[in-house]
């Protein structure tokens, strides 16, 4: 089944731990990138990647990190988490050469205390 | 970059009734508008696209329409049901070039009544 897949579904943890939230697809796809989503802003970017060792800022990158070493693994890093990073992260994946739409993962729910 | 903004942020409407969800963007280089909808606890999922060489796109009660010059675009709902009820995501993007991320409106909480 075609998909995309994160773990952990829900994190709480302390603030300054780091953590990494770990993404991986089964489409082959190219395109990789991090959205988080917070009650009336909608879905924000945080980085994407378009092929492997390819990353680039998205609009909310701040306090982020991510890296790309193969081409169906995009973890998302945050080396020292903050209480305003609480949210909702989906990953989500694209074919650069396909019509489609993004297919996103399922989401985890991030709370930092 | 593209701004999009979303209208109304609530509907509700009754079970049987049209639903109409309006977004607009910024960026008249946009080429792609999909809408999502997203149900309590779960992932956003692609209900339907348009592209910018097409005015309007219809899959069975659900249809979406654009308006280039005005930079606007809806999507319609027919004879909602109760399972309709959701999270409404619209967003735009340019397909094809540059950083190709999907700007996403704010969302619109549709609530079905049976």
């Amino acid at each position: 089944e075609a998909q995309v897949t994160q773990n952990p579904r829900y994190l709480i943890t302390v603030t300054g731990k780091k953590l990494t939230v770990t993404c991986s697809q089964n489409m082959n796809h190219e395109y990789m990138s991090w959205y988080r989503q917070d009650p009336g802003l909608g879905l924000r970017q945080i980085y994407y990647s378009m092929n492997v060792e390819v990353t680039d800022k998205g609009d909310v990158p701040e306090g982020y990190k991510v890296s790309r070493k193969e081409k169906r693994n995009f973890p998302l890093i945050l080396e020292s988490p903050s209480p305003n990073q609480t949210s909702l992260y989906f990953c989500a994946s694209h074919s650069l050469s396909g019509t489609g739409g993004y297919t996103f993962g399922s989401g985890t729910r991030l709370t930092v205390v | 970059g593209e701004n999009v903004e979303q209208h109304p942020s609530t509907l509700s409407v009754q079970e049987g009734d049209s639903a109409v969800i309006k977004c607009t963007y910024s960026d008249s280089a946009s080429n792609y508008f999909p809408w999502y909808k997203q149900e309590l606890g779960k992932r956003p999922q692609l209900i339907i696209d348009i592209r910018s060489n097409v005015g309007e796109k219809k899959d069975q009660r659900i249809a979406v329409t654009l308006n280039k010059t005005a930079k606007h675009f809806s999507l319609h709902i027919t004879e909602t049901q109760p399972e309709d009820s959701a999270v409404y995501f619209c967003a735009a993007s340019k397909e094809n070039t540059g950083r190709r991320a999907l700007t996403f409106g704010s969302g619109t909480r549709l609530q079905v009544q049976p």
